[in-house]
């Protein structure tokens, strides 16, 4: 089974604060790395998907970048919102497989008024 | 948009039923997944569907097993539903510019 890690766990920060998370997996025979935001009560919600290795992405004040030969992803939010608060996971395809992805544990992001 | 419906947001069921989750997706995807989250454990992969009437164990099959009779529709099924099994599950469907989730299904076995 891959391992794909994620930390923190959990992020209390108040609201203007610029945060970033991160997501760790194997670069060997690596695909793709989607991240999603996940809101209590609603479907997951996918953010960005990258692929190269230097890929920066940007949605808003979130963005993401991707170094698959250390094998790591960053997602940063800026001056972050109460609205931003969500369960954020990264998830990845690896092993020649392009569709089965597996999700790291999620980093719990809080964000006070 | 894509859509997934899965058919119940809540479900109780007693220990030994036999439960179908159903799952529905209306753009046509090839690819279809059953996850379960459970809190520390993150999404994990139970089954999925790359076409009907194809199926592939994830990384955690035991205690399930599916069925994709039609391209839209992928019902997941606890042959005998245990109290290890209460858990959120969420199914999903992939398409060409990634994947779509549904809202989840509670499932409490008691």
């Amino acid at each position: 089974i891959l391992n794909v890690e994620q930390s923190p766990q959990s992020l209390h920060v108040q609201e203007g604060d610029s945060t970033n998370f991160t997501c760790s997996f194997p670069s060997s025979n690596f695909y793709a790395l989607h991240w999603y935001r996940w809101e209590t009560a609603k479907s997951p919600e996918a953010l960005f998907v990258m692929t190269l290795n230097g890929d920066e992405k940007k949605k808003g004040r979130i963005s993401a970048t991707l170094n698959t030969k250390e094998g790591y992803s960053y997602l940063y939010i800026k001056g972050s919102q109460p609205e931003d608060s969500a369960t954020y996971l990264c998830a990845v395809n690896s092993g020649g497989s392009n569709y089965k992805l597996t999700f790291g544990k999620g980093t719990l992001l809080t964000v006070n008024p | 948009d894509v859509k997934v419906t899965q058919s119940s947001r809540y479900l109780v069921k007693r220990t030994g039923e036999k439960v179908f989750l159903e799952c529905v997706q209306d753009m046509d995807h090839e690819n279809m997944f059953w996850y379960r989250q459970d809190p520390g454990l993150g999404l994990r992969l139970i089954y999925f569907s790359y076409d009907v009437k194809m199926k592939e164990k994830g990384d955690i099959p035991e205690g399930y097993s599916v069925s994709r009779e039609k391209k839209e529709r992928f019902s997941l099924i606890l042959e005998s539903a245990s109290t290890n099994q209460t858990s959120m599950y969420l199914c999903a469907s992939r398409g060409l510019y990634g994947y779509t989730f549904g809202s989840g299904t509670r499932l409490t076995v008691v």
